[in-house]
């Protein structure tokens, strides 16, 4: 099986403008969950999707949101950026009914 | 809710010795808890994880942890370190399988192995 897959690994940005980041889960894994790591914070929970419906949410303000389709792949998309959303952003999925995150490898947004 | 303390943020051995790096948690349910580790531009990799059951939980490359309720920890050991290990290590803990998607972390403890 192949594993969890993020789009695009790396990219840059300014201020102000927005982006959407992808994440395509393991085949049958209908959870996808988001994470933010920065060195100041650490890895933060941002929100879970399951069957296309927010099920979870961290501690982010509304610029930051999430959608997942019907085949389960999701996008997250940041507005109005800032220098502190500088950070790599993990996807991750899971079997339904189970208790482990695969993680994908990120992607890394970078605010100038 | 739950949160986490890793006790180093950074831990040193010698290629061979013994590695032990410590985590303890607070949680308000039964925990569950999971060690993963990141190497350098890469995502995160499950090393064991412990739900119910058996308190010594044994992961992949040599590692086991120890759920020790009584003292809220779940340290990670190794018996002999290679140069491979080195890597950031995250101790998590999620509230059971309500929540078993949204871990709480650890800031992560980089390991560093000496020659």
């Amino acid at each position: 099986k192949a594993g969890v897959t993020q789009t695009p690994r790396y990219l840059i940005k300014t201020r102000g403008q927005q982006v959407t980041l992808s994440c395509s889960p393991i085949s049958g894994h209908r959870s996808v969950s988001w994470y933010q790591q920065t060195p100041g914070q650490g890895l933060q929970f941002l929100f879970e999707y399951f069957s296309e419906t927010q099920r979870n949410k961290g501690n982010f303000p509304g610029r930051f949101s999430g959608r997942q389709f019907s085949n389960s792949r999701s996008e997250m998309n940041v507005s109005t950026l800032e220098l502190g959303d500088s950070a790599l952003y993990l996807c991750a999925s899971s079997e339904t009914g189970a208790n482990v995150l695969t993680f994908g490898a990120g992607s890394r947004l970078t605010v100038l | 809710a739950q949160s986490v303390t890793q006790l180093g943020s950074h831990v040193s051995v010698s290629e061979g010795a013994l590695v032990l790096l410590r985590c303890n948690y607070s949680s308000s349910v039964p925990p569950y808890l999971f060690w993963y580790v990141q190497y350098p531009n890469q995502g995160l990799q499950l090393l064991l994880k412990y739900t119910t059951g058996a308190t010594l939980v044994k992961g992949i490359n040599g590692f086991e942890a120890e759920f020790k309720k009584s003292e809220t920890s779940f340290h990670l050991t190794k018996p002999s370190a290679h140069m491979s290990d080195a890597a950031e290590y995250f101790c998590a803990v999620s509230g059971g399988n309500q929540g078993a998607q949204k871990l709480v972390f650890g800031q992560g403890t980089r390991l560093t192995i000496n020659p």
